[in-house]
C-alpha cells in the first residue's frame, strides 16, 4: 500500500529564517510527486510536481527536490504571507486511477514578521 | 490551470437528509474527481466522475452513499446520501488539465 509521510507535522519560522519540509514516500513505480499549498478555507493550490529522483523546481521562494524515497520543499527567506499548510503527494504506477494521489498528512508552517 | 467553481461553498445538514454539491469547471477536461477531506486527515479520493458512464469508486465508497453525475466535460455532481455526522467533511472536486487542480471545497457539516 502506498504510503506518504511528511515532517515535521508543524514549524513556526521568523521571518527571514530558511528551512525544509520533508516528505518521505512508499510507492510502487511513482508517477510523479506533487506539492500543494492549502490556505484555511481553501481547496489545495498545485505548486510542483516532479518525475525523477534529481529533479528540481523553483518558484519564487520555494524550491522543491526530489530523491528515490524522498522530497523537500526548501523555503527560502519566508514571509508571513508562506503561513500555510503544505501538502505533498504521491501518484504509483499501478494500474490505479490517474487522479489517484495519496497525499500526507499535511506540514502546518507559520512564519512570524 | 483550470477555474474550478463548486456550490455550496458550506453548508449545515441534518441527519438522515442527503446534499447535492456541484462542480463546475470554466473549460472542457476529460478527467474530473472527487475527494473528501475529514476533519484533521489528509485528502482522499471518493471517485472518477466519468463523462457519459458510471463513475469509477474506490475502495471503501459506494454509488449508492456518494451518487455522482458527469452530464457534460465542465460540469460534475457529488451527493451525500443519508448523511451521518461522520461525513462532516470538505468534499473537493478536481480535475487534470495538465496536472490535478481542486476547486476551493464544500465544507459540509451534519447535525
Amino acid at each position: 500500500e502506498d504510503q506518504v509521510t511528511q515532517s515535521p507535522e508543524a514549524l513556526r519560522l521568523q521571518e527571514g529564517e530558511s528551512s525544509s519540509l520533508n516528505c518521505s514516500y512508499t510507492v510502487s513505480g511513482l508517477r510523479g510527486l506533487f506539492w500543494y499549498r492549502q490556505d484555511p478555507g481553501k481547496g489545495p493550490e498545485f505548486l510542483f510536481t516532479l518525475y525523477s529522483a534529481g529533479e528540481e523546481k523553483e518558484k519564487e521562494r520555494l524550491k522543491a527536490t526530489l530523491t528515490k524515497k524522498e522530497s523537500f520543499l526548501h523555503i527560502t527567506a519566508p514571509k508571513p504571507e508562506d503561513s500555510a499548510t503544505y501538502l505533498c503527494a504521491a501518484r504509483d504506477a499501478g494500474g490505479t486511477s490517474y487522479g489517484k494521489l495519496t497525499f500526507g498528512q499535511g506540514t502546518i508552517l507559520t512564519v512570524h514578521p | 490551470s483550470a477555474v474550478i467553481s463548486q456550490k455550496p461553498s458550506r453548508d449545515i445538514c441534518q441527519r438522515g437528509t442527503s446534499l447535492t454539491i456541484q462542480c463546475q469547471v470554466d473549460s472542457q477536461v476529460t478527467m474530473m474527481f472527487w475527494y473528501r477531506q475529514q476533519p484533521g486527515q489528509s485528502l482522499t479520493l471518493i471517485a472518477t466522475a466519468n463523462q457519459g458512464s458510471e463513475a469509477t469508486y474506490e475502495s471503501g465508497f459506494v454509488i449508492d452513499k456518494f451518487p455522482i453525475s458527469r452530464p457534460n466535460l465542465t460540469f460534475s455532481t457529488l451527493t451525500v446520501s443519508n448523511m451521518s455526522p461522520e461525513d462532516s467533511s470538505i468534499y473537493l472536486c478536481s480535475v487534470e488539465n495538465g496536472e490535478l487542480f481542486f476547486g476551493e471545497g464544500s465544507r459540509l457539516t451534519v447535525l
